[in-house]
Order: structure tokens, then C-alpha cells, then sequence
């Protein structure tokens, strides 16, 4: 089925080190977000990308690393893992064309990482 | 900047009674108005939006929301709800044609009860 798949669903990291979140979409989708969202806090952007080669910060990037080398997939580094990165990271992407917001956006099921 | 507030962080409800919930957005400049939700150990659906034209948007599940630009908000509402609503909501804005990137209210989650 088409969407935005994102893995691994579930991990736990020890702090300090470092993993890869992976998410790939098959939609020909130019925009991708990588979103992390806490209980109480809704969603907070990290990273997006308007298309292969570029990417952006969003409200809370500190602490994340991104590459967009190709239009399909949207990886999410975390370098130094900390507890405060305990969270649910979810990626998203939207469709082409100048007005993409319009349409809403495609999530991925989500990854639940714990820190400790 | 945009900011958006869901008023109410729960909301519980019995089961075939009406529910609202409640969200009022900051911003500059025109925004598009979405609603999303979210059941439980799942991603965002999208659920409704408002792009223009008629101020009440519904989806095909029974819920409504309508956009008061006086009021900046956009409230969901739903006359009957069914056990199966039970999730949480997220109220979300994007501004017109600066990127996409889409700014969300702290959610509210409805527990229905039978």
C-alpha cells in the first residue's frame, strides 16, 4: 500500500548513543517532516525538506540531524541520545505542487524511542 | 508566527451525546484549518479541513467544524458520538502558501463512555 513507512517502530537506546530513524514514502511526495510529539504537547517539528537536497529546521531541532538525498526517503539522526529525547517521532510527507499544505499531509505509524 | 489552542486537554462523553471540541488559532496572516485524529498506538489521520469557500466542513464520519474568522477558531462537533470516536484530536494550521508546514494545538482526547 502506498504511505509513508517509518522504522523501527519501537527501540530503546541507552544514553549517549546514536541511531537512525528511517522513513520512506512512495507517493512522489517533494515534502517531508520529520514531527516529534510528546503527551500533552501535541506536535513539534524538528526537520523538514522541500525536496532532495533540502532541508530545514523546525521548532525544535536540537539534538537531530537530517538528509534528504533522495525524493523517497527522510532519515532522522539522533547523535548523542538523551532522555529528553524520549518520545514519539512520527514522519509525515505532502504532496507536490506550490500548494501542498492544502491537502493535508500522510503520516507514517510512528516510532516510540525511550532513552534511558 | 501561528499558534494554535485546544481549550480542553480531555474531554469524556457518554455515548450518543453531542461533543465539542474546542480550538482557537493565532496568526498574521490567512491560514488553512485542519483537523486530525489520532486512535490509539496509530498515526494522524487527516479528518477535515478548511481551504475556503463555505464555512462549515464536514467529514464522513459524521463530524463538523466551522471556521469563524471573527472568532479565529475552528471547532469540531459531532451530535452523536459512538464509542469507536474514542482518540485524541489534534486542530492544526498551515499559512497560506509559505511551505506547508503544518503547526498544531496540544491535542484533546475524547474518551466516549458507554
Amino acid at each position: 500500500n502506498a504511505g509513508v513507512t517509518q522504522t523501527p517502530k519501537f527501540r530503546i537506546l541507552k544514553i549517549g548513543q546514536s541511531m537512525t530513524l528511517q522513513c520512506a514514502q512512495d507517493m512522489n511526495h517533494n515534502y517531508m517532516y520529520w514531527y516529534r510529539q510528546d503527551p500533552g504537547m501535541g506536535l513539534k517539528l524538528i526537520y523538514y525538506s522541500v525536496g532532495a537536497g533540502i532541508t530545514d529546521k523546525g521548532e525544535v531541532p536540537n539534538g537531530y540531524n537530517v538528509s534528504r538525498s533522495t525524493t523517497e526517503d527522510f532519515p532522522l539522526r539522533l547523535e548523542l541520545a538523551a532522555p529528553s529525547q524520549t518520545s514519539v517521532y512520527f514522519c509525515a510527507s505532502s504532496p507536490p505542487n506550490g500548494r501542498d499544505s492544502q491537502y493535508g499531509y500522510t503520516f507514517g505509524s510512528g516510532t516510540r524511542l525511550t532513552v534511558v | 508566527a501561528q499558534s494554535v489552542t485546544q481549550l480542553d486537554s480531555q474531554v469524556p462523553v457518554f455515548e450518543e451525546a453531542p461533543v465539542e471540541l474546542r480550538c482557537n488559532y493565532s496568526s498574521s496572516v490567512s491560514v488553512y484549518l485542519f483537523w486530525y485524529v489520532q486512535y490509539p498506538n496509530q498515526g494522524l489521520q487527516l479528518l477535515l479541513k478548511y481551504l475556503s469557500g463555505s464555512t462549515l466542513v464536514e467529514s464522513i464520519n459524521g463530524f463538523e467544524a466551522e471556521f469563524n474568522k471573527s472568532q479565529t477558531s475552528f471547532h469540531l462537533r459531532k451530535p452523536s458520538v459512538h464509542i469507536s470516536d474514542t482518540a485524541e484530536y489534534f486542530c492544526a494550521v498551515t499559512p497560506y502558501n509559505q511551505g506547508g508546514k503544518l503547526i498544531f494545538g496540544q491535542g484533546t482526547e475524547l474518551s466516549v463512555k458507554p
